[in-house]
C-alpha cells in the first residue's frame, strides 16, 4: 500500500516567512510532483522531479523552489511567503514507467497572513 | 506545453441518472488519460484511465471514451448514486517519455441528489 505523507495538514505562516512543505513516499517512485489546488483552477503543477537532484518547472513555479536530496523526499519551499500563496498544496508520486497511477498525499492547507 | 480543458465545472443530477464530463487536450503527443475522484476533504484517487491505443474502457458503472482525432475524452457514469458526489479531474500525459508530466483539468463538481 503506497504511502505518501505530507509533513503538515494545516499550516499558518506570516507574510515574508520562508516556508518548507515536506513530502515523503515509501514506494521507491521516481517521479514526484507538487501541485497547488484552488477552487475553479483545479490542480496546477508547480514543480516536478524525476530523479534525485533533478527538477523541472511546472506551470506556476514563480515564488517557489524545490529540493530532492533523497529519492523518497521532495520538499517545496516558499522563499518569501505571500498572501496569494494561501492554498491547498498536494504532493504526488508516480513510478517512472509511463501511464501508471499517481498517488497523492493528504494535502497541506497553507494560510499566509 | 499541454493544456487540458474540462467541462462542466459543476454538474447536478438525480440519483439513477447518467453523468458525462468532457475534457479536451492540446498536445497530440499525449497518450495517457487518467481520471481522478476527490471526495470532500480527501486526496484525489484514480478511478479509471485510458491509453491512446484504446477508444473506450469500462469498469462497472464508469466508462471513458477517447477521440484522438478531436483530442477529446469523456467520463461517463451511469446509474449515479449519492456516493458518486465528488470533484472529478481529468488529466493527460505522455507515456514512456523521459518524464511524465501529469497535467490536470480544472475539475468538475458532481452532485448526485437522492
Amino acid at each position: 500500500d503506497v504511502k505518501v505523507t505530507q509533513s503538515s495538514r494545516y499550516l499558518v505562516k506570516r507574510t515574508g516567512e520562508k516556508v518548507f512543505l515536506e513530502c515523503v513516499q515509501d514506494m521507491d517512485h521516481e517521479n514526484m510532483f507538487w501541485y497547488r489546488q484552488d477552487p475553479g483552477l483545479g490542480l496546477r503543477l508547480i514543480y516536478f522531479s524525476y530523479d534525485v537532484k533533478m527538477k523541472e518547472k511546472g506551470d506556476i513555479p514563480e515564488g517557489y523552489s524545490v529540493s530532492r536530496e533523497k529519492k523518497e523526499r521532495f520538499s517545496l519551499i516558499l522563499e518569501s511567503a505571500s498572501t496569494n500563496q494561501t492554498s491547498m498544496y498536494l504532493c504526488a508520486t508516480q513510478a517512472t514507467r509511463g501511464g501508471t497511477e499517481a498517488f497523492f498525499g493528504q494535502g497541506t492547507r497553507l494560510t499566509v497572513v | 506545453g499541454e493544456n487540458v480543458e474540462q467541462h462542466p465545472s459543476t454538474l447536478s443530477v438525480q440519483e439513477g441518472d447518467s453523468a458525462v464530463i468532457k475534457c479536451t487536450y492540446s498536445d497530440s503527443a499525449s497518450n495517457y488519460f487518467p481520471w481522478y475522484k476527490q471526495e470532500l476533504g480527501k486526496r484525489p484517487q484514480l478511478i479509471i484511465d485510458i491509453r491512446s491505443n484504446v477508444g473506450e474502457k469500462k469498469d462497472q458503472r464508469i466508462a471513458v471514451t477517447l477521440n484522438k482525432t478531436a483530442k477529446h475524452f469523456s467520463l461517463h457514469i451511469t446509474e449515479t448514486q449519492p456516493e458518486d458526489s465528488a470533484v472529478y479531474f481529468c488529466a493527460a500525459s505522455k507515456e514512456n517519455t523521459g518524464f511524465q508530466k501529469l497535467v490536470f483539468g480544472t475539475g468538475t463538481r458532481l452532485l448526485v441528489s437522492p
